[in-house]
């Protein structure tokens, strides 16, 4: 089984709708991240979380909120979808000596 | 200016050719630097690491820091179409940091 899974995989979804990402992680680490991958602007951080009470905002955080419902698990909202919000998603955890990424979700705001 | 440059190809090679992937940064107080694999549809997955200056090799492939110039470097040897992917580049202050900054990501193709 995958270390860090993500659900959905793929999601289309219309402008204004609130929509759902969620992350699961066996690796037992503290430390999860929310991030978004758009060519030609590489990975950018949404949110991330030290522990369950420790969350953070990223370099891009607006129009987005998440929840750390436990150790391991982590979910990111969009409160009310819209169409520049279309990219991938990637929740990832933070071992040692580097982060560790889920599948990634595709999400696609019409 | 970003704070990692980072040339987005397509770079494709015929099979066997010796690869080289580079960035190049602005923040001289990066010590960590990560380079990435990633396949489509799959999440990016740690390659190699290393830690200040200098080279590291691990089978294939061998990475290269130059502080000095703020360059880093991915080479792969004897190139197979398995290595097919985007490389990115990833720089921190420190390995334990949240905080990395990633490259654009450089797209591979090693033609058969």
């Amino acid at each position: 089984d995958a270390d860090v899974t993500q659900t959905p995989r793929n999601r289309i979804t219309k402008t204004g709708k609130r929509i759902m990402l969620e992350c699961s992680q066996t690796k037992g680490h503290d430390r999860m991240y929310w991030y978004r991958q758009d060519p030609g602007l590489g990975l950018r951080l949404i949110y991330y979380s030290f522990d369950v009470k420790d969350i953070n905002k990223g370099e891009i955080s607006d129009g987005y909120s998440v929840s750390r419902q436990a150790q391991a698990k982590f979910s990111l909202s969009l409160e009310s979808a819209i169409p520049n919000q279309t990219a991938l998603y990637f929740c990832a955890t933070q071992g040692q000596e580097t982060q560790y990424f889920g599948p990634g979700t595709r999400l696609l705001v019409l | 200016q970003k704070e990692v440059e980072q040339d987005p190809g397509p770079l494709s090679v015929p099979e066997g050719a010796i690869v080289s992937l580079n960035c190049t940064y602005s923040n001289s107080a990066f010590q960590y630097f990560m380079w990435y694999r990633q396949y489509s549809r799959k999440g990016p997955e740690l390659l190699m690491y290393t830690y200040s200056s200098g080279n590291k090799e691990d089978g294939r492939f061998t990475a290269q820091v130059d502080k000095s110039s703020k360059y880093i470097s991915l080479f792969i040897r004897d190139s197979q179409p398995s290595d097919s992917a985007t490389y990115l580049c990833a720089m921190s202050l420190t390995s334990g940091t949240y905080k990395y900054i990633f490259g654009t990501g450089t797209r591979l193709k090693v033609l058969a």
